[in-house]
């Protein structure tokens, strides 16, 4: 199955951009790339998610390497709001449903 | 906040005995599923549905039943409870398809002694 890998934390300073990378070399054809991130005590909270090309929303952005063997989350300007676990996570909808969830990065933002 | 609730939030039980969390969601989303977190795990997938009674296993269903009578609710049920199930579970939801986004509920805490 395919797995990722990421950073287990990183530091940032806050109103200055942040770069969450992933590495997902065995990913396959049909896996998409989610990313959540999660609060102490709360649930995941969906983030963004893409195929094969960048993608924008309010959030953050999706960088997706030509290759789909790593991509970054992108946070534009972090806050001390966006300090929480992310995770990157491969999703295979077709031959039996997978979710595939690493340990992922926990992020620091100082003010 | 998507409209998922789960309940209990909270339970301590003893080994052996029969254990059932429920998810409920006011948002009418065809696809309900249960993960388990432990320390160092991440998220793994217990079960899933995909519609009322339509349900298939994910990859740690061992020990786990679930059931979908109605649109709205999806339980998880431990027929015998053992410790290694201690964990926090998470029942999550999606509208269309497997690969869209999953909105989570704020989790039960399970204590198995």
């Amino acid at each position: 199955d395919a797995k990722t890998t990421q950073p287990n934390s990183m530091e940032s300073n806050e109103e200055e951009p942040v770069h969450l990378p992933c590495n997902h070399s065995t990913i396959s054809g049909t896996d998409y790339i989610h990313w959540y991130r999660q609060l102490p005590s709360q649930g995941p909270e969906y983030v963004i998610h893409g195929l094969t090309s960048n993608v924008n929303n309010r959030m953050a952005s999706l960088a997706i390497a030509e290759d789909r063997k790593s991509s970054t989350l992108i946070l534009h300007r972090a806050t001390l709001r966006d300090a929480a676990v992310y995770y990157c996570i491969l999703i295979s909808p077709t031959g039996g449903f997978k979710t595939i969830f690493g340990a992922g990065t926990r992020l620091f933002v100082k003010a | 906040d998507a409209g998922i609730t789960q309940s209990p939030r909270h339970k301590v039980t003893e080994t052996g005995t029969p254990v059932t969390l429920r998810c409920h969601q006011t948002e009418n989303h065809r696809y309900m599923y249960w993960y388990r977190q432990d320390p160092g795990h991440g998220l793994r997938l217990i079960h899933y549905s995909y519609g009322v009674k339509d349900t298939d296993k994910g990859e740690v269903s061992d020990g786990y039943s679930v059931s979908r009578s109605k649109t709205e609710d999806f339980l998880l049920t431990l027929e015998s409870a053992t410790s290694s199930q201690t964990s926090v579970y998470f029942c999550a939801i999606s509208q269309a398809g497997l690969n869209q986004p999953q909105h989570f509920g704020d989790g039960t805490r399970l204590s198995i002694l």
